[in-house]
């Protein structure tokens, strides 16, 4: 067990679909985040949750919306993306906000159409 | 504004030795971290220097200079396994996990 899952691994979605990413983390973390990788380009952090409250928002659109219902889940849902959307979605988490060494789940590489 | 230049892209030789250099301009610092992540899999933890040196961990070993704003990553006796991308990542006063954009690392036979 990788201690941090992601559902689905791969995910392809017109930009009129409704689409939910999921995470969970087995390592009894407080804190999660989510994070948008393209290709070249610095890991870009877009929401952060401690202890099942949002903490960080990075200006990120709202056609991504998170939830998280516990410590150990994370869900990213997704809605009118698009095409520039496309890119690898990585979750992560950490013990707290203070320990920063993050456990990466594998990611969901995500087409936009 | 907040900054971490690493190269782009290294080839090195399998059983060489590849030095991958990251500099970094950060508000504070609150220790550095390198990442592992073979492509289209998650990035993996490798190391984390918050003082001055140079730890060692087998193959690997992280160098930091503080005052440089400066880390390496240095890869010894090199296996084709080890070609995959090399993050760098300051985590600032703010706790904050300020990230390179990575450097993909080629091993040839």
């Amino acid at each position: 067990e990788t201690g941090v899952t992601q559902t689905p691994r791969h995910l392809v979605m017109g930009m009129t679909n409704k689409k939910s990413l999921k995470c969970e983390q087995h390592l009894g973390h407080n804190a999660m985040y989510w994070y948008k990788q393209s290709a070249k380009k610095p890991l870009e952090l877009m929401f952060v949750y401690n202890f099942k409250e949002q903490t960080e928002n990075n200006s990120v659109p709202s056609r991504f919306s998170p939830e998280c219902p516990n410590s150990s889940h994370l869900f990213l849902h997704l809605n009118t993306l698009q095409p520039e959307d496309s890119a690898l979605y990585l979750c992560a988490s950490s013990q707290d906000l203070e320990q920063r060494e993050a456990f990466f789940g594998q990611g969901t590489r995500l087409t936009v159409v | 504004g907040q900054n971490i230049d690493q190269p782009t892209e290294m080839t090195a030789t399998e059983g060489a030795i590849v030095q991958i250099n990251c500099t970094y301009q950060t508000s504070g610092f609150n220790g550095l971290f390198w990442y592992q992540q073979h492509a289209g899999e998650a990035p993996t933890f490798l190391s984390y220097n918050v003082l001055d040196g140079l730890e060692e961990k087998g193959r690997f070993s992280s160098f930091l200079s503080r005052s440089k704003g400066y880390s390496y990553l240095l890869l010894k006796e090199l296996q084709m396994k080890d070609s995959a991308s090399y993050l760098c990542a300051v985590v600032d006063s703010n706790y904050q996990l300020i990230w390179g954009a990575g450097t993909k690392l080629i091993i040839k036979p």
